[in-house]
């Protein structure tokens, strides 16, 4: 089965520096997501990446999220300034025939 | 436009059934069903789509009712795996659209 692999798993960080969470789609998809869901929480839309950019976005990604493509199959999703409310889990998702394939998430901890 | 989910929590023991309902204030495209473990990704269950058609794994059933926008997950002889959280997401328009999700319910099955 396709993978989408997010790295890296767990990454904690002081309030107010930078973070680049990374995810690595399945390959030849143009379509992907980015979503987080904070602990015990629901799963939360945050912006849809299509063909090199953004599709789509929620009022959660606001100017302190970005999303890059650096190469050909690496994404990213860039945090300038983390506050202590960023803490949660960050999953990128590659929508396949049906449904999503999740990646297995990078654990942001604001501290 | 969150769609709503009920019951928020359900302790089962084996071998007993669950009904997990999900509804949307909204005219739906599709509504796709998520389980979730403790500490990892979601992971696709089904796919219910405007007009009757679904897709998912075989010992999974759910159904829509597309004039309620009304969905139900269906577990039957629940198994200790089936523990973890169900979300519901939705999508009012078909194609590459972001998903908005439930707040979840927690299943629990017990021996």
């Amino acid at each position: 089965e396709p993978e989408v692999t997010q790295t890296p798993s767990h990454q904690v960080t002081q309030m107010g520096q930078e973070v680049i969470l990374r995810c690595v789609p399945i390959s030849n998809h143009l379509y992907f997501y980015w979503y987080r869901q904070i602990l015990g929480q629901k799963v939360e839309f945050l912006v849809s990446f299509y063909n090199n950019e953004i599709s789509e976005k929620s009022e959660i990604f606001d100017d302190q999220f970005s999303v890059e493509r650096p190469d050909g199959s690496n994404f990213t999703l860039k945090i300038r300034s983390t506050k202590l409310e960023d803490s949660a889990m960050y999953f990128c998702a590659s929508p396949t025939g049906f449904g999503y394939t999740f990646g297995s998430g990078t654990r942001l901890t604001v501290v | 436009q969150q769609p709503v989910q009920s019951p928020q929590a359900v302790i089962l023991r084996e071998g007993e059934d669950a009904v997990i309902n999900c509804s949307s204030s909204k005219a739906l495209y599709s509504v796709h069903w998520y389980r979730q473990k403790h500490g990892e990704a979601p992971v696709f269950l089904m796919i219910l789509l405007k007009g009757g058609e679904q897709k998912g794994h075989e010992k999974i059933s759910a159904s829509f009712n597309e004039k309620k926008q009304q969905s139900s997950l269906y577990l039957t002889a629940s198994q200790l795996s089936y523990s973890g959280t169900y979300f519901c997401g939705t999508a009012q328009v078909s194609g590459n659209t972001p998903l908005v999700f439930g707040k979840g319910t927690r299943l629990s099955v017990i021996a």
